[in-house]
């Protein structure tokens, strides 16, 4: 049983263009968190999905950041028109339930 | 909201030595939940303590949730302890607010 894969686990960016990170929950999972952490921080919330619906955006940036968790396929957070202030390592989570989380192991994200 | 606050930020230990990191948390956390983030970044999920006290291997953990406050016991300490210790506290649906850290490192 895979953990949860997240890709791809670098990426760098020019400013202006768009990022796209992918997370495939364990299977059985169907909730999916995803977190930002910042340099030399800890990790702040994102957004909360399960399968076809955001439960909760609440740490979502208003502008530019969006997240979907389609039936078939993996959750994805797409980032346009990047800043340097992006810049940062972006992790993916699942649970079984509304405990038990399980991460991936993040994906470092670069704005040049 | 929530708040979760960690003590100490940092700490130095000897191999073999044992130490304590201590989380507290505000009202209304149900989900408590410890986190190691290794010197590679990655975050592996430690324990799942919302009260009471779990024991895996030289870890160990207490949550005293009426007192709002939750412990990490790490004993004989290796240098693989050596990285950043989370607690996170959440409400019932999972959404989890992480306290700043607790570096750990560990000298041989």
């Amino acid at each position: 049983n895979a953990g949860v894969m997240q890709n791809p686990r670098h990426l760098v960016r020019r400013r202006g263009q768009e990022a796209r990170l992918r997370c495939s929950p364990m299977k059985g999972h169907s909730h999916v968190y995803w977190y930002r952490q910042l340099p030399e921080e800890g990790l702040k919330f994102m957004v909360y999905l399960q399968k076809e619906n955001i439960i909760d955006e609440s740490g979502m940036p208003k502008e530019r950041f969006s997240a979907e968790f389609p039936k078939e396929g993996p959750s994805i957070l797409r980032i346009q028109q990047v800043v340097r202030g992006d810049s940062a390592a972006y992790f993916c989570a699942s649970s079984p339930t509304t405990y038990g989380y399980t991460f991936g192991s993040g994906t470092r994200l670069t704005v040049v | 909201g929530i708040q979760v606050e960690q003590s100490p930020p940092d700490l130095i230990l000897q191999e073999g030595a044992n130490s304590t990191l201590r989380c507290n948390f505000s009202d209304s956390v149900n989900n408590l939940q410890w986190f190691h983030q290794n010197p590679w970044g990655q975050l592996i999920n430690l324990f799942y303590i919302p009260s009471g006290t779990k024991q895996n291997g030289r870890l160990s953990a207490t949550t005293v949730a009426t007192e709002r406050y939750s412990l990490l016991y790490i004993s004989s300490s290796q240098t693989t302890d050596s990285g950043v210790y989370f607690c996170a506290g959440g409400t019932s649906y999972g959404k989890l607010t992480f306290g700043q850290g607790t570096i750990l490192t560990v000298h041989p």
